[in-house]
């Protein structure tokens, strides 16, 4: 059964600091993969996508994230993250035919000026 | 343009009573998904319609949910003798629907937060 799994749970940085959210998946099909984010009451907003091509992909917000099929992996980076990146940031995967979207349980992120 | 509208953004309700929520898509866009986010769930699928036939209802979590779509654009979902474990944020979504091995990512609307006393 397709899974997303994202092992941390919280993560705290300081301003300016780099950062790296993980995440794994597991899929038997070559993975449809996205990162979501969501501020407190707000919806989700999607910060980038993996459909094919360069295992590299660039999103929104000066975030990046870079799939490794070898390690069943789709880890979310940014160099210098900004107190506005403070949120819940989502791993998902689209499944089957109807790319219905598989969630990780979610990392929040706090950032400390 | 105007994205995802779901109303109402709250909803507070009686155990045992119905309620209804609402889902505007983004216009011209036949695929739509709705989602449940709980504390103790997380983010689950519920239904996807493709137009307005729902070909996969396999996350609606008992036969008190329910939902339709008319027009191939507003979609309600129905909750009937609703419990305390109703209570979570409703979300929906949709997107183009996928043309051939290419996919294209969902917008999802603001949510309506249930909460069953």
């Amino acid at each position: 059964a397709q899974s997303v799994t994202q092992p941390d749970i919280h993560i705290t940085v300081s301003e300016g600091a780099s950062l790296e959210l993980r995440c794994n998946y597991s899929y038997g099909a070559t993975p449809y993969l996205f990162w979501y984010v969501q501020s407190p009451g707000q919806g989700l907003q999607l910060l980038l996508k993996y459909f094919s091509g360069d295992t590299l992909v660039q999103g929104i917000k000066g975030f990046e994230a870079e799939f490794k099929r070898s390690q069943s992996s789709f880890n979310l980076r940014k160099p210098s993250v900004h107190w506005s990146d403070a949120a819940e940031y989502f791993c998902a995967v689209a499944a089957g035919n109807t790319d219905k979207l598989i969630f990780g349980t979610g990392t929040r992120l706090q950032v400390f000026p | 343009g105007a994205g995802v509208s779901q109303s109402p953004s709250n909803k507070v309700t009686e155990k045992g009573k119905d309620v209804e929520l609402r889902c505007d898509p983004i216009s011209g866009h036949t695929a739509l998904y709705w989602y449940r986010q709980s504390l103790g769930q997380g983010l689950e699928f519920l239904i996807y319609f493709q137009g307005n036939s729902a070909p996969d209802k396999s996350g609606l979590p008992s036969d008190r949910f329910s939902a339709e779509r008319t027009g191939g654009s507003v979609s309600t979902l129905t909750i009937q003798r609703t419990q305390q474990e109703d209570s979570a944020v409703y979300l929906c979504a949709s997107s183009l629907e996928r043309s051939g091995a290419f996919s294209y990512e969902q917008y999802f609307g603001p949510g309506t937060r249930l909460t069953v006393t």
